[in-house]
């Protein structure tokens, strides 16, 4: 069974614009993760952040985590069509790592 | 940069046959997983093994899958026979420790049942 579950399924914005995804979990975790896969390609590690963590940021990427409300929010500033890809959360529940649906974003250029 | 290597990238089998996937984790990961991925879903973990041993295979299709990694390094998934259903994108990533680091994944074998 899959832990998180990410909104929207799918996100097209235009090219310089914020992309904000979320993702809720159902219960306690240790840390969350956020990853990009491009299309027929393996995952690639965006952000790891820690249940005693409210925010993170990684260039670009904006994290924060609200473990009161179980969720988690991505966020990508001034998008370019690069980002175009699939956004998984992955928490950590039975310390694996297990995956929601993920957000399908499309940046227009 | 180290990579985690799986073979093959692609293959085709035919419904009944048997069909193995490799992968080679990161050098000094003890932690290895499985995931199956469906074409416009996430990904589905099969399997994790810390070193040799599965800590986790609860979603494991037993009767027709197997996975090992006897020396706690290189890892083989099997299906055996294969069936339509099991057209997937085959991952395998590899971390440090369960489920506290980042995971990083191979390029994944894509799996077409015909």
């Amino acid at each position: 069974s899959q832990q998180g579950e990410e909104d929207p399924q799918a996100l097209s914005i235009q090219e310089g614009e914020n992309a904000t995804m979320n993702c809720s979990y159902k219960t306690s975790i240790n840390n969350l993760q956020w990853y990009r896969q491009n299309s027929g390609r393996g995952l690639v590690h965006l952000i790891l952040i820690r249940s005693n963590e409210r925010e993170k940021h990684s260039g670009r990427l904006r994290v924060t985590l609200d473990t009161s409300k179980k969720s988690s929010s991505l966020l990508i500033t001034a998008s370019r069509a690069a980002d175009t890809a699939s956004y998984f959360c992955a928490t950590d529940q039975y310390e694996d790592m297990r995956f929601g649906a993920g957000t399908r974003l499309t940046v227009k250029p | 940069e180290a990579e985690v290597a799986q073979s093959p990238r692609y293959k085709i089998t035919e419904k009944s046959q048997a069909v193995a996937f490799w992968c080679d984790p990161i050098s000094g990961h003890a932690t290895l997983y499985w995931y199956r991925q469906i074409l416009g879903q996430g990904p589905e973990l099969l399997v994790q093994f810390q070193d040799e041993s599965v800590v986790d295979d609860s979603q494991l299709p037993k009767d027709r899958f197997s996975a090992e990694r006897l020396k706690g390094v290189d890892s083989t998934l099997k299906i055996q026979p294969a069936e339509l259903g099991d057209s997937a994108m085959y991952l395998c990533a590899s971390s440090l420790a369960e489920g506290k680091n980042e995971a990083f994944f191979g390029q994944g074998t894509r799996l077409t049942v015909v």
